[in-house]
């Protein structure tokens, strides 16, 4: 049951230039989506959220667009820094019959070159 | 302020026995979420408590219970252990039980099944 998917295991950008990380989902209901970073041997760290009636939100470097007619969302790190290299996790939240629920897609390793 | 702190960082159980994990909150933080996360793959939502309640609950069989305690920290309680649930665990605070709230993270408990 994967209503969260991240298709690209891994990404590679050069330092400066833009990193784009995407995320699909399959449930209408998600009220909230949200990004995490994850550095080895340590939790995900608390990125950018985004509410499903908004498209756009930005917090510095990190820009989240949602598109929610393709159940799409992505990340957009400018400029990309060699500290930026983690994995990525897209996120998506829903408060419904059974409680509230947040579910995560399998992560985006991204690699910036310096 | 003190993070997301948990225990033990690793463990290793026969399967069929009976463990119990950890986890003190971030301070003033009311909401504690626990996930489990094997190789390779992203973090599974197993349940959330909110004030002591469980107010959310993942594809998780019943074997997998917690508890939250007036202090917001918490146990995870998995019996009956299996090969399976080798797994990295991790338990996640938050301000509010809202979806648009980030969580706080801990490190997580290595959890092993032999």
């Amino acid at each position: 049951d994967q209503q969260v998917k991240q298709n690209s295991p891994s990404l590679s950008v050069q330092e400066g230039r833009i990193s784009i990380l995407n995320c699909d989902y399959t449930n209408s209901m998600f009220d909230y989506f949200l990004w995490y970073k994850k550095y080895p041997a340590e939790g995900p760290t608390f990125l950018i959220s985004i509410s499903s009636i908004k498209d756009k939100n930005e917090d510095g470097r990190f820009t989240v667009f949602l598109n929610k007619s393709a159940k799409h969302l992505s990340l957009h790190i400018v400029p990309s820094q060699p500290g930026d290299s983690a994995v990525y996790f897209c996120a998506a939240s829903h408060a419904g019959a059974g409680g509230f629920k947040t579910i995560f897609g399998a992560g985006t390793r991204l690699f910036v070159k310096a | 302020e003190t993070g997301v702190t948990q225990s033990p960082t690793h463990l290793i159980k026969t399967r069929g026995q009976q463990v119990t994990l950890r986890c003190s909150s971030q301070s003033g933080h009311n909401t504690v979420s626990w996930y489990q996360q094997a190789l390779g793959q992203g973090p599974q939502f197993i349940f959330q408590y909110y004030r002591e309640e469980e107010n959310g609950r993942g594809n998780f069989p019943p074997r997998f219970s917690g508890l939250q305690f007036p202090n917001y920290s918490s146990e995870l309680n998995v019996n009956a252990l299996e090969l399976d649930d080798s797994a990295l665990y991790l338990c996640a605070s938050s301000l509010q039980t809202g979806g648009n709230y980030g969580y706080t993270f801990g490190s997580g408990t290595r959890l092993t099944v032999v």
